[in-house]
């Protein structure tokens, strides 16, 4: 069984920094993309970064590009999401995402939020 | 950058069939995916590649895709069927993932 397990994320301040986490388990995590995806209280969901398997390629949204950098250990099965320079606009749940074929995303971790306030 | 708009919700009847467009600059020529997300659960694949389905997802839940507009077709609305819908597309121009606006189902 797939699961995809997030951690690391808590309430931090403007200006801080945090690490999100995501324990793959239950399919070979170095042969797919990954993804993070996040969601505001109340809002849409919004894609955040993806890398590739062997981390060759990377690619950010515009409103993350500079601050997170994403990252992936295929010996420990886990995905990361360094956050830095930590805006009240990036307060979201996020979400780690499976990358299938044609960019779907087939599987998804329950989330884990990040609240930023003083 | 690439945009993807959903109406932000849709009413239907139980038994009846619910629609939910989702409109892009030329839509038609991407591959585009579906997703449903209840309350306080993660996003669900519901239809992948304009119009198939994962293994699991009833096939109730059905795609097209075609010039401008996607649209997602949910045929003999459920109450389970109440939730948020988003379509999302891979957009080579920027080398991003996007995400419709989302749409609320609602069963009257």
């Amino acid at each position: 069984e797939v699961q995809l397990v997030e951690s690391g994320g808590g309430l931090v301040k403007p200006g801080g920094s945090l690490r999100l986490s995501c324990a793959a388990s239950g399919f070979t995590f170095s042969s797919y993309s990954m993804n993070w995806v996040r969601q505001a209280p109340g809002k849409g969901l919004e894609w955040v970064s993806s890398i590739s398997s062997s981390s060759s390629y990377i690619y950010y949204a515009d409103s993350v590009k500079g601050r997170f950098t994403i990252s992936r250990d295929n010996a420990k099965n886990s995905l990361y999401l360094q956050m830095n320079s930590l805006r009240a606009e990036d307060t979201a749940v996020y979400y780690c995402a499976r990358d299938f074929a044609a960019r779907r995303l087939d599987y998804w971790g329950q989330g884990t939020l990040v609240t930023v306030s003083s | 950058s690439y945009v993807l708009t959903q109406p932000p919700s849709v009413s239907v009847a139980p038994g009846q069939t619910a629609r939910i467009t989702c409109g892009g600059n030329n839509i038609g020529s991407k591959s585009v995916h579906w997703y449903q997300q209840k309350p306080g659960q993660a996003p669900v694949l519901v239809v992948y590649d304009d119009s198939d389905r994962p293994s699991g997802i009833p096939e109730r839940f059905s795609g097209s895709n075609s010039g401008n507009t996607a649209t997602l077709t949910i045929s003999r609305v459920e109450a389970g069927d109440e939730a948020d819908y988003y379509c999302q597309v891979w957009d080579s121009s920027s080398d991003q993932n996007v995400f419709g606006t989302g749409t609320k189902v609602t069963v009257l």
